[in-house]
């Protein structure tokens, strides 16, 4: 079974500031890894996935993640925020090479983008 | 817009009725997804279909159940509604079974009374 820990809550931070949003995860199998941003009253989008190559994954709205398979971590950085950020990310992991597409999510966490 | 539908937008009832939650996957995807998200319980994986039939069962609740149709679009039923049912149903879809990325639809939000 797979298992995601969103290290943080809530994250405040001011505009332009850089930001790290932390996910690990635990699992007996190789994984695919995704982050999803969820904006007030939507459905969750895709921002970017790890499937297996590259550990430097890069996403839209100029995010990106580092797989570290040592420390089984997953974290989503982005250099410079923009008050449009603010939203809440969620942190998901597939059992890689399964023929079902079940995700197990982290709790989330909500970025708040002060200006 | 992901290109996955729900309907309704927004569903208010009583405990011990029934509903029922409709998706329309994204054109050409074969796989639809129901998730829960909750105050308590967050993000929970319900219930797989792949092609018509079911391919992985999550936390479903016996009371629950899902299908999907001939024409790809899928529904899930409440039944005996408890007030901790209360909660946002998300409806996913992807090309095919296994780890591809699944789109998400805006959700239906369901409120027990």
């Amino acid at each position: 079974a797979q298992s995601v820990t969103q290290l943080d809550s809530q994250v405040p931070v001011f505009e332009e500031a850089p930001v790290e949003l932390r996910c690990n995860y635990s699992s007996s199998v190789s994984v695919y890894l995704f982050w999803y941003v969820q904006y007030p009253n939507q459905g969750l989008q895709l921002l970017l996935k790890y499937l297996s190559g590259s550990t430097l994954v890069k996403g839209i709205n100029g995010f990106e993640a580092e797989f570290n398979k040592s420390q089984t971590s997953f974290h989503l950085r982005k250099p410079s925020v923009h008050i449009s950020d603010t939203a809440e990310y969620f942190c998901a992991v597939h059992a890689g090479g399964t023929s079902y597409g079940k995700l197990t999510f982290g709790q989330g966490t909500i970025l708040t983008v002060h200006p | 817009d992901s290109g996955v539908t729900q309907t309704p937008k927004h569903l208010i009832t009583a405990t011990g009725q029934r509903v029922t939650l409709r998706c329309s996957p994204r054109s050409g995807d074969l796989s639809v997804y129901w998730y829960q998200q909750s105050l308590d319980q967050g993000l929970q994986f319900l219930i797989q279909y792949y092609n018509g039939e079911e391919r992985a069962k999550g936390n479903i609740l016996e009371r629950f159940s899902a299908q999907q149709f001939p024409d790809l679009h899928s529904e899930l039923n409440l039944s005996s509604l408890e007030l901790g049912d209360s909660a946002l149903y998300f409806c996913a879809s992807s090309v095919g079974g296994g780890g591809e990325t699944q789109y998400f639809g805006p959700g239906t939000r369901l409120l027990v009374l």
